[in-house]
C-alpha cells in the first residue's frame, strides 16, 4: 500500500511565476486535502475535495491559489503570480470517509516552496 | 465550526522524565481528535486517535491521550521520554460528519539528555 505523494518535493520559484504541485492519494481513499504550513506553524487547512467534487475552500485563501482533482485521482494546486508571502511547504493528505476510520487522514511529505 | 489550543509552544524535559503536551478544542458538535507527530524535515504522522468508545486511547510507542468531553480537553502523555521522541506534536480536530480536520500551532517537544 503506497502512501500520499506529492511531486515536487522542493521548487523555488522567482516572483510573479507561476507553480504546480501534485499530489497522488493513496489509492482507496476518496478524500483529498491540501494544507499549507510554515515554520513553527500547524498545518493551515486550503481545501480539500470528496471525489472530483471540491467541497470547501478556505476564505483566507486568494484568488490564486486554485486546485483541481479532475477524476478523482490525482490532484493539483495552482498558485499564480507567486508572492514571497507564498513560501511554505504545502502538505496533501488524503482519507477514506467511513465509519471504521473516522476522518483520519494520512499526509504526503509535502512540497516545499520558496519565492525569491 | 471547530478550533484546537496548544497553549504549550515549546516543552522541554529531561530524558526518561514523563510529559503531558496540553489540547483544547472547541466544537458544538461529536468530534473526531488526533495527536500527529512531525519530525525534522519530514511530513506529518498519525500517532493516535480517538473515534469513539474507550476515552482512552494509546500509540504504540508509548503515549497515550484521554478524551475528556466535559473539559473539551484531548492531552498526550508518555511516562518516560526518549531523546527519539523530540519533535512537533499537532492536536487536531474533525466533527463527526466528517468535516474538514483542523489543526492547533503544535508543541515542540525537546528531550534534554
Amino acid at each position: 500500500d503506497t502512501g500520499v505523494s506529492q511531486d515536487p518535493r522542493h521548487k523555488i520559484t522567482k516572483r510573479g511565476q507561476n507553480v504546480t504541485f501534485r499530489c497522488d492519494p493513496i489509492s482507496e481513499h476518496n478524500r483529498l486535502y491540501w494544507y499549507r504550513q510554515t515554520l513553527g506553524q500547524g498545518p493551515e487547512f486550503l481545501t480539500y475535495f470528496q471525489n472530483e467534487a471540491q467541497l470547501e475552500k478556505s476564505r483566507l485563501l486568494s484568488d490564486r491559489f486554485s486546485a483541481e482533482r479532475p477524476k478523482g485521482s490525482f490532484s493539483t494546486l495552482e498558485i499564480q503570480r507567486t508572492e514571497q508571502g507564498d513560501s511554505a511547504m504545502y502538505l496533501c493528505a488524503s482519507s477514506r470517509r467511513d465509519s471504521s476510520s473516522g476522518n483520519t487522514i494520512y499526509f504526503g511529505e509535502g512540497s516545499w516552496l520558496t519565492v525569491v | 465550526a471547530q478550533s484546537v489550543t496548544q497553549l504549550d509552544s515549546q516543552v522541554p524535559v529531561f530524558e526518561e522524565a514523563p510529559v503531558e503536551l496540553r489540547c483544547n478544542y472547541s466544537s458544538s458538535v461529536s468530534v473526531y481528535l488526533f495527536w500527529y507527530v512531525q519530525y525534522p524535515n519530514q511530513g506529518l504522522q498519525l500517532l493516535l486517535k480517538y473515534l469513539s468508545g474507550s476515552t482512552l486511547v494509546e500509540s504504540i510507542n508509548g503515549f497515550e491521550a484521554e478524551f475528556n468531553k466535559s473539559q473539551t480537553s484531548f492531552h498526550l502523555r508518555k511516562p518516560s521520554v526518549h531523546i527519539s521522541d523530540t519533535a512537533e506534536y499537532f492536536c487536531a480536530v474533525s466533527a463527526a460528519s466528517y468535516d474538514k480536520v483542523i489543526f492547533g500551532p503544535g508543541t515542540s517537544l525537546s528531550v534534554i539528555p
